[in-house]
């Protein structure tokens, strides 16, 4: 009963370094998506994605790509960290979006 | 677009005392709606919904919201709280009009519980 599994749950990331997060879904959710989370602005939508093989763009998708190769996975890349993308991460996956959410737990990502 | 917003930052509320959360949202069509609770270092925790119906919606923990077609406001509510209940809380709609059935989040409102 995992749900919504996110890896790495921690990051430093150098500027410039290259990274990818992970999420992973066994609920069979064609709706996935990676949201950011910063302090007083709530969570703002990076990227989504609406089945197997597709991705589009969020509120804020400047500097990150996604791929979403296989329905239970989601990856978040980030080719070039800079400071500005320090962050709280969260993935979530849905069966049909408006619906509601689940959640991962988090990847607490630092740039320096 | 629709939006979201919670006007109340920080919150801070005596054990045993009521608590009323608002939320306020901008959207053309009949909303889907929701709150949902982030304890300090996890994931985000879905407490209740409303899609259509009965306007007042129970959830899970002992809390309800409301929602208010003239007032554009789905506000939390819990008639005594805990002291489990510090944590932060987020308003959000959904948006089934365009691509992706995205949910959009208010900035969030932090619940410190007094003893």
């Amino acid at each position: 009963n995992a749900g919504v599994t996110q890896t790495p749950k921690f990051r430093v990331l150098k500027t410039g370094q290259s990274m990818t997060l992970l999420c992973a879904q066994d609920m069979n959710h064609e709706y996935m998506y990676w949201y950011r989370q910063d302090p007083g602005m709530g969570l703002r939508l990076i990227h989504y994605s609406v089945g197997e093989g597709t991705t589009a763009k969020g509120e804020v998708p400047d500097g990150y790509n996604v791929s979403r190769l296989k329905k239970q996975n989601f990856l978040l890349g980030l080719e070039s960290a800079a400071p500005s993308q320090t962050s709280v991460y969260f993935c979530a996956s849905s069966y049909s979006g408006t619906r509601g959410y689940t959640f991962g737990s988090g990847t607490r990502l630092t740039v320096v | 677009a629709q939006s979201v917003t919670q006007p109340d930052i920080h919150i801070t509320v005596s054990e045993g005392a009521s608590l009323e959360l608002r939320c306020n949202y901008s959207y053309g069509a009949t909303p889907y709606l929701f709150w949902y609770v982030q304890s300090p270092g996890q994931g985000l925790q879905l407490l209740l919904k409303y899609f259509s119906g009965d306007t007042l919606v129970q959830g899970i923990k002992g809390f309800e919201a409301e929602f208010k077609r003239s007032q554009s406001s789905f506000n939390l509510r819990k008639p005594s709280v805990h002291w489990s209940d510090a944590a932060e809380y987020f308003c959000a709609v959904g948006d089934y009009e365009a691509a992706g059935n995205k949910l959009t989040f208010g900035g969030g409102t932090r619940v410190l519980v007094k003893p």
